[in-house]
């Protein structure tokens, strides 16, 4: 297996422009999580799903971020607009039903709002 | 509620010395506890894990004890190498709801 695929590695864009995080996890996972990582705030949850149903997005920040899963093997993170706060590495992460809740992370997402 | 907390950094060792990162935990029941490590430039990865209590998990030379009565899972090493300078997360998985409640991280810089 590939392991969780992320795409792009690094993204730069401009303050107000609309930016897409994909994420591809491991087949046969029923759940896929979000996460983002700074350095003032660490690893924070944004969001998780259990078999492509959002189970809990009370870590999104705001309305300006939303996030889909159309089916097993596809989800997206979208900022519209973004802001320079937004810079930050986002993570996608899935894990089996069962297995004790080990996580298999993709290599993430660097985003710079300039 | 479920916390973890984790010795803050960094810890700078010199290469073959040994290394202890403090791991301490409130759940309720039974939770079973991880160690994350994040290379530069990398995402995280499960570096080991263990279900119940008194339980040994061990990868690549890291070991975590599960010590219930002390709600602790400290990480050791007997000699750190370059190679290991990373963040080291540790985690908690305490129930249903499937999310990890995760420590702040420590940052681990090792000298040659």
């Amino acid at each position: 297996d590939a392991g969780v695929i992320q795409s792009p590695r690094h993204e730069v864009t401009e303050m107000g422009q609309e930016v897409t995080l994909r994420c591809k996890p491991i087949s046969g996972h029923d759940y896929l999580f979000w996460y983002r990582q700074t350095m003032m705030r660490g690893l924070e949850l944004l969001i998780y799903f259990n078999n492509n149903v959002p189970i809990d997005d009370s870590g999104m920040p705001e309305d300006r971020f939303s996030a889909k899963m159309p089916n097993a093997s596809f989800s997206t993170l979208k900022i519209q607009p973004s802001e320079p706060r937004d810079s930050a590495v986002y993570f996608c992460a899935s894990s089996r039903l069962t297995g004790g809740g080990g996580y298999t992370f993709g290599s993430g997402t660097r985003l710079t709002v300039v | 509620g479920n916390s973890v907390t984790q010795m803050e950094g960094p810890v700078t060792l010199s290469e073959e010395a040994f290394l202890t990162i403090n791991c301490t935990y409130t759940a309720t029941g039974y939770p079973s506890l991880f160690w994350y490590v994040q290379y530069p430039g990398e995402g995280l990865q499960l570096l080991l894990k263990a279900t119940k209590a008194d339980d040994k998990g061990s990868n690549k030379g890291f070991e975590a004890t599960y010590r219930k009565e002390t709600t602790s899972f400290h990480l050791e090493k007997g000699s750190v190498q370059v190679s290991d300078s990373a963040v080291y997360f540790c985690a908690l998985y305490a129930g249903n709801n499937r999310k990890l409640i995760w420590g702040l991280g420590t940052s681990l810089a090792v000298n040659p």
